[in-house]
């Protein structure tokens, strides 16, 4: 199966802004998908097709995706950003998802 | 509304077997290809299976291989995952998700949790 690689964590003032990247061989070639996951809830579609937003995420959210990396980028982060991000590809018959990055608001 | 609900978790002795249930509504069911993704406590995402819409390709993660098997109704707007053979390592929450042309999967269940121990 394809290896998405995440860090672990990353932490982030209020109104600063996060990058969570998200790496893997080639995968600016692939289609990269984030979701965003809060305690005891389900993930949520936040960006796909490397930059596509969903409808009702807001702006501040956005992807980007090249070379051996794709970048989930939040801009002027708020409180309520604070959760667990996961990066994932279709690749050869299956899918992959990285093992996640726990987003930290200070 | 756009809605998954997952159903059948519970507890069950390592070796056992158990059949998860998704009701889809509020979509056209029968035009997504479908997911299932599970979360082992304190872990990350991993997928389990997904299915077509017409049922005629299904993908396994190769640790279910064998023993799980995701299949779907479309008259009853239902996804199944027929697990058997259970071990330890599955248990987890298993969520429901709908898979939106490529796009990524755009509609989740709120999951239900699957506990293999004896």
């Amino acid at each position: 199966s394809y290896v998405l690689t995440q860090p672990p964590s990353v932490s982030v003032a209020p109104g600063k802004t996060a990058r969570i990247t998200c790496g893997g061989n080639n995968i600016g070639s692939k289609s990269v998908h984030w979701y965003q996951q809060k305690p005891g809830q389900a993930p949520v579609l936040v960006i796909y097709y490397d930059s596509d937003r969903p409808s009702g995420i807001p702006e501040r959210f956005s992807g980007s995706n090249s070379g051996n990396t794709a970048t989930l980028t939040i801009s002027r982060v708020e409180a309520g950003d604070e959760a667990d991000y996961y990066c994932q590809v279709w690749d050869s018959s299956s899918d992959s998802f990285g093992g996640g990055t726990k987003l930290t608001v200070l | 509304e756009v809605q998954l609900v997952e159903s059948g978790g519970g507890l069950v002795q390592p070796g056992g077997s158990l059949r998860l249930s998704c009701a889809a509504s509020g979509f056209t069911f029968s035009s997504y290809w479908m997911s299932w993704v599970r979360q082992a406590p304190g872990k990350g995402l991993e997928w389990v299976a997904n299915i077509k819409q017409d049922g005629s390709e299904k993908y396994y993660v190769d640790s279910v291989k064998g023993r799980f098997t995701i299949s779907r109704d479309n008259a009853k707007n239902s996804l199944y995952l027929q697990m058997n053979s259970l071990r330890a390592e599955d248990t987890a929450v298993y969520y429901c998700a709908r898979d939106y042309y490529g796009s990524g999967k755009d509609v989740w269940g709120k999951g239900t949790t699957v506990t293999v121990s004896s």
